[in-house]
């Protein structure tokens, strides 16, 4: 079946560091991919995606490339802030007649002055 | 105005209870789900619902039954609530199978 896997974290940054979050994928066909992102008490919000390879979302700073040699979609921003401490999930959908979201088990995100 | 809301926001009860969560979408969006995000933060897709339509049940007990009153409502009823459903339970839509899900807020549910 299809499945997801983040890095583990937490991870820890400085202000206006470069963030990179892993996330590869096992999925039969051509899923659509997702980064959604989860603030303290809230709940998810997309935060970008992209549906063929090759693909760049991108929203707020962050971007991620549907990668389908290497079945990666990876999150990055160049420079974090604060205020992007939160929960990061990064998903598939297969589409089709039963679509659903298949979650990897997300990655939080420090961020400190 | 909210696009996907649930309600209630919390729910405190004792283990044996039933309980309703509710789920609304003004999105006129065609497809609804549940997931549910355990203590560790991992989501699983619970129901999916296609124009009142039972589509996805992944292998869950059947004290969960979900109700599709119309399109825009998917409720949540649990009876005899165990312990282990303590967790948040999330509330989808999208506009069709492939489409972007959007969440609700989530309903936090502690069973005692």
């Amino acid at each position: 079946g299809d499945s997801v896997t983040q890095m583990e974290g937490p991870v820890t940054l400085s202000e206006e560091a470069f963030l990179t979050i892993n996330c590869t994928y096992t999925a039969t066909g051509y899923p659509s991919l997702f980064w959604y992102v989860q603030y303290p008490g809230e709940g998810l919000q997309l935060l970008l995606k992209a549906t063929k390879a090759d693909d760049k979302g991108s929203n707020k700073g962050f971007e991620a490339t549907y990668r389908k040699e290497t079945t990666s979609f990876h999150l990055e921003k160049g420079s974090v802030q604060v205020s992007d401490s939160a929960v990061y999930f990064c998903a598939l959908s297969g589409g089709g007649t039963a679509s659903k979201l298949t979650f990897g088990t997300g990655t939080r995100l420090q961020v400190t002055l | 105005d909210t696009a996907v809301s649930q309600t209630p926001k919390y729910l405190v009860t004792q283990m044996g209870n039933d309980k309703s969560i509710k789920c609304e979408q003004n999105l006129g969006h065609d497809t609804m789900y549940w997931y549910k995000q355990d203590s560790k933060k991992f989501l699983k897709i619970m129901f999916s619902y296609n124009n009142k339509e039972l589509i996805i049940n992944e292998t869950v007990p059947n004290r969960f039954s979900p109700k599709s009153p119309d399109k825009a409502h998917l409720n949540l009823h649990i009876n005899s609530l165990e312990l282990g459903d303590s967790a948040v339970y999330f509330c989808a839509s999208s506009p069709d199978f492939a489409g972007t899900q959007y969440f609700g807020p989530g309903t936090r549910l502690l069973v005692l």
